[in-house]
């Protein structure tokens, strides 16, 4: 099983839809979770972390299942700019090594 | 404000070059990280330093050296390329081990 498990899609949305994605990971110590957007040929930026309670910004909802070792990422009201590949980044026990997904692609159609 | 910055943007090498990336930061983060990214493949870690004068190994070390003589500059070296290092390359920093990372615009390097 790999450490970081995403659903590449695509996710092909209509603007105003609702969509998530999940993230799967492997190792139960985990503590750290985030999610990062990467944009086409750039570099990925950090989008939110992922807190044990959930955490809201804005159309964007992150939440935590150790449950079931997913984490997850909703976001409401879909806009055209939100086209881009979401990445989940995973932290390995408490050193200094992150796993990352490969990447869920959504793009969000007028 | 200028973050991470990476030279070069684009690099063609030939098999056996070597080539020196280069990754700076002004925001005096203690970590910085390099990644690599292949296309449909998530970012792999090859090489980490918590400080100036440490550095410690990543998932996918073998083909690159590294060196943290100051806080600021992280420089990546590939000393024989072949063509599986044909990637983008990543340089990142953060605060700390579970902070945030800022990542640098990216090197893309073909190995022909």
């Amino acid at each position: 099983r790999k450490e970081v498990e995403q659903d590449p899609g695509p996710f092909n949305v209509p603007e105003g839809a609702t969509v998530a994605f999940n993230c799967t990971y492997s190792n139960s110590a985990s503590q750290s979770f985030f999610w990062y957007r990467q944009d086409c040929r750039k570099e990925p930026k950090l989008l939110m972390s992922v807190y044990s309670s959930g955490n809201e910004d804005g159309r964007f909802t992150a939440q935590l299942n150790r449950a079931s070792q997913y984490i997850s990422l909703l976001i409401r009201d879909s806009k055209l700019s939100d086209s881009a590949t979401y990445l989940c980044v995973v932290n390995w026990n408490t050193g200094n090594q992150f796993y990352f997904g490969t990447g869920t692609s959504l793009t969000v159609i007028p | 404000n200028a973050g991470v910055t990476q030279t070069p943007k684009f690099r063609i090498l030939k098999i056996g070059q070597s080539m020196t990336l280069q990754c700076a930061q002004d925001m005096n983060h203690n970590y910085m990280y390099w990644y690599r990214q292949d296309p449909g493949m998530g970012l792999k870690l090859i090489y980490y330093s918590v400080g100036a004068g440490i550095t410690d190994k990543g998932e996918v070390p073998n083909g690159y050296n590294v060196s943290r003589s100051t806080t600021e500059d992280f420089p990546l070296r590939l000393e024989l390329a072949a063509p599986s290092q044909t990637s983008v390359y990543f340089c990142a920093s953060s605060l700390g081990v579970l902070r945030v990372w800022y990542f640098g615009p990216g090197t893309r390097l073909l190995v022909l």
